[in-house]
């Protein structure tokens, strides 16, 4: 257990439906970031927040997707009508940028089945 | 862009050291980093080299070469646990970019 948790831990939902998943990250931990992660491959940078602020959006991640991280504390993904390509496992991610040191602590992730 | 190339799968027996290579084509490196993964789970840290040369870890070793845009992961005295999914990862200023990742088997 690192610290990091998510939830929930599976979501199965139908196409065109929203979702919604959190991630509480290490609470000393200034930045905090959204992967996705298919069977096969390694994770894909979604997005990040340094605090409060959103400060990177990967191409991946398309209008249907938003992310907040309101307090500079837990953060939301949501998926707006969702497609069977959104079928993946998210994981979060958090670290403390100090000095050189930004090693990132990974959750448990959240695995969305769309159907 | 960014890519990482690593072996897709290394097949070893318990005891034995196995050296997981992993190169590299990036723009704005900071370093090279290694996950483990087990299957269903999260990607765990092992270690990270900013610097050319290696570093260890107990029963785990991390070598790069930046000059050569090359790093390796050697684990040494195998166990059943260490079978997972090794992933290097390029860090960049804000994130990571994860290999494709390689599948270590372990057998007895």
């Amino acid at each position: 257990d690192t610290g990091v948790s998510q939830n929930p831990r599976h979501k199965i939902t139908k196409r065109g439906q929203n979702v919604t998943f959190r991630c509480d990250p290490i609470s000393e931990h200034n930045r905090l970031y959204w992967y996705r992660q298919t069977l096969g491959q390694g994770p894909e940078f979604l997005t990040y927040f340094q605090n409060e602020a959103q400060l990177e959006k990967s191409r991946l991640l398309s209008d249907r997707f938003s992310a907040e991280r309101p307090k500079g504390s837990f953060s939301t993904l949501e998926i707006q009508r969702t497609e069977q390509g959104d079928s993946a496992m998210y994981l979060c991610a958090s670290s403390l940028v100090q000095g050189g040191n930004n090693e990132q602590f990974f959750g448990p992730g959240t695995r969305l089945t769309v159907l | 862009g960014q890519s990482l190339e690593q072996p897709s799968e290394v097949t070893a027996v318990e005891g034995a050291i196995v050296q997981i290579n992993c190169t590299y084509q990036t723009s704005g490196f900071y370093g090279l980093s290694w996950y483990q993964q087990h299957d269903g789970g999260a990607p765990t840290f092992l270690s990270y080299n900013a610097l050319d040369g290696l570093e260890e870890t107990g029963r785990f070793s991390s070598f790069l070469s930046r000059s050569d845009s090359y790093g390796y992961l050697l684990l040494q005295e195998l166990q059943m646990k260490d079978s997972a999914s090794y992933f290097c990862a390029v860090r960049g200023f804000q994130k990571l970019v994860f290999g494709t990742g390689t599948r270590l088997l372990v057998s007895p």
